[in-house]
C-alpha cells in the first residue's frame, strides 16, 4: 500500500496570511491525526479526525482547524499566521488499535 | 490528560554498546505504548510497540519493557550501530480511540563508531 502523503512539502508564508495543508492517509485508514513538531518540543497533538468527525483536540488556539473528507483525506488550516507557527506539520493515519503511520510532513516557515 | 516524560534528552554510546531510553506516563487508562525513530529530515517511523497486557516485547536488537504499576516503559537497543543514530520518541494512549497519542519530547541517540 502507498504510504501517507502530504502536500505541499514546503511552504513560506507571511505573518497574517492563512495556509491549508493536505494529508492523504493510507488506503483504508479512517483516522487522521495532525501534529506540530518544533525543535525541543517533540510532537504536539493538534487534532484527530475519524470518519469526517473531530474525535480529539489538543491545546491549540482556534486559528488551527481541520476537516476530513468522505475519502478520509484531511486538511488543516491555520489562519492569521504568527512567527511561532513555523514548524514541521505531520499527519498520521491509523486503521485503529493505536498504530499510527506518519507522512513526510509539511515544513511551514512564517516570515 | 495524559503526560509522558522521557529521559534522557541526549544519549551517546559507543558502537556495540547498549542504549536504554526511559519514559513515564501519568494516565493509568493508557494501554498502548509505541516507540518511533526519526532520522534527520525523515518522518517518524514506528519501530516497536507494546500493549499493557504484555510486560516485554523483542524485535531483533530492540526490546521494550513495561511496568504498569510504576507507569513506566523503556526502550532497549543492544549492539548499537551507527545507523541507530536518530531521535527516538515514546508515546502513550488508549487504543480505544478516545484519547490521542501523547508523545515524550524525544531522545537524541548518537552512536559513536
Amino acid at each position: 500500500k502507498a504510504g501517507v502523503t502530504q502536500t505541499p512539502r514546503y511552504l513560506i508564508k507571511t505573518r497574517g496570511q492563512q495556509v491549508t495543508l493536505s494529508c492523504s492517509p493510507i488506503s483504508g485508514h479512517r483516522s487522521v491525526s495532525w501534529y506540530q513538531q518544533t525543535p525541543g518540543q517533540g510532537l504536539q497533538f493538534l487534532f484527530e479526525y475519524f470518519s469526517e468527525t473531530q474525535r480529539n483536540k489538543g491545546n491549540f488556539p482556534g486559528r488551527f482547524s481541520g476537516r476530513q473528507f468522505s475519502n478520509s483525506r484531511s486538511e488543516m488550516n491555520v489562519s492569521t499566521l504568527e512567527l511561532g507557527d513555523s514548524a514541521l506539520y505531520l499527519c498520521a493515519s491509523s486503521a485503529g488499535q493505536g498504530k499510527q503511520y506518519f507522512g513526510p510532513g509539511t515544513r511551514l516557515t512564517v516570515t | 490528560g495524559e503526560n509522558v516524560e522521557q529521559h534522557p534528552s541526549t544519549l551517546s554510546v559507543q558502537e556495540g554498546d547498549s542504549a536504554v531510553i526511559k519514559c513515564t506516563y501519568s494516565d493509568s487508562a493508557s494501554n498502548y505504548f509505541p516507540w518511533y525513530k526519526q532520522e534527520l529530515g525523515k518522518r517518524p517511523q514506528l519501530i516497536i510497540d507494546i500493549r499493557s497486557n504484555v510486560g516485554e516485547k523483542k524485535d531483533q536488537r530492540i526490546a521494550v519493557t513495561l511496568n504498569k504499576t510504576a507507569k513506566h516503559f523503556s526502550l532497549h537497543i543492544t549492539e548499537t550501530q551507527p545507523e541507530d543514530s536518530a531521535v527516538y520518541f515514546c508515546a502513550a494512549s488508549s487504543d480505544s480511540g478516545n484519547t490521542p497519542l501523547v508523545f515524550g519530547k524525544g531522545t537524541r541517540l548518537s552512536v559513536i563508531a
